[in-house]
């Protein structure tokens, strides 16, 4: 049973351009989404995320827009830089009082130079 | 300020043999989280402890796997009588409250061979 999805397992874009990765999720009760970005042999590290109670969220160069009725959430990188080549994954907290987290099966990003 | 420390980064053990993978968190972080990735897959949450109690150990398998978080020391994930299918990357994650963003180490891959 695959709450959050991210249907895409990789992704290849040009530097400079817009990179857009997407992720759907299956469970409304979903209040809290974060992106993580992980390099090969290392941990994931928090990106960016966003409350439920909101539909865009701005860091620098990343951008994560949610769109509750369609039960879908992306990431926008712009403009990609080749150091952001690296598998995102895409996670839902669920209410609670356990702070767990639920990931996608994560996206690979190649940025080309 | 170190990050989530784990250790060893790789472990190798036959099969039948015990596997220990430990994870000290982030200076100030109480909740601990064990996940595993298995080849080509996203990270499964295993269990959720704070200091000397499981919170919710929902992810874990019934048998031969077992977590602590003692009041002194690191986290210990215990793996009795290995098998080949417990070949995975097991990543510890920590965070100082439930609203904070996840901080994971940079895992252990454990080998069953």
């Amino acid at each position: 049973d695959q709450q959050v999805k991210q249907n895409s397992p990789s992704l290849s874009v040009q530097e400079g351009r817009i990179s857009i990765l997407n992720c759907d999720y299956t469970n409304s009760m979903f209040d809290y989404f974060l992106w993580y970005k992980k390099y090969p042999a290392e941990g994931p590290t928090f990106l960016i995320s966003i409350s439920s109670i909101k539909d865009k969220n701005e860091d620098g160069r990343f951008t994560v827009f949610l769109n509750k009725s369609a039960k879908h959430l992306s990431l926008h990188i712009v403009p990609s830089q080749p150091g952001d080549s690296a598998v995102y994954f895409c996670a839902a907290k669920i209410p609670g009082n356990t702070g767990k987290l639920i990931f996608g099966q994560g996206t690979t990003l190649q940025v080309k130079p | 300020n170190a990050g989530v420390m784990q250790n060893p980064r790789h472990l190798v053990r036959r099969r039948g043999q015990e596997a220990r993978l430990r994870c000290s968190p982030m200076k100030g972080h109480s909740h601990v989280y064990w996940y595993r990735q298995l080849p080509e897959e996203g990270l499964k949450f295993m269990v959720y402890l704070q200091k000397e109690n499981i919170i919710d150990e929902s992810g874990m398998p019934k048998e031969r796997f077992s977590a602590e978080f003692p009041k002194e020391g690191p986290s210990i994930l215990r793996i009795q009588q290995v098998v080949r299918g417990d070949s995975a990357a097991y990543f510890c994650a920590s965070s100082p409250g439930l609203d904070s963003p996840l901080h994971f180490g940079n895992g252990t891959r454990l080998t069953v061979t």
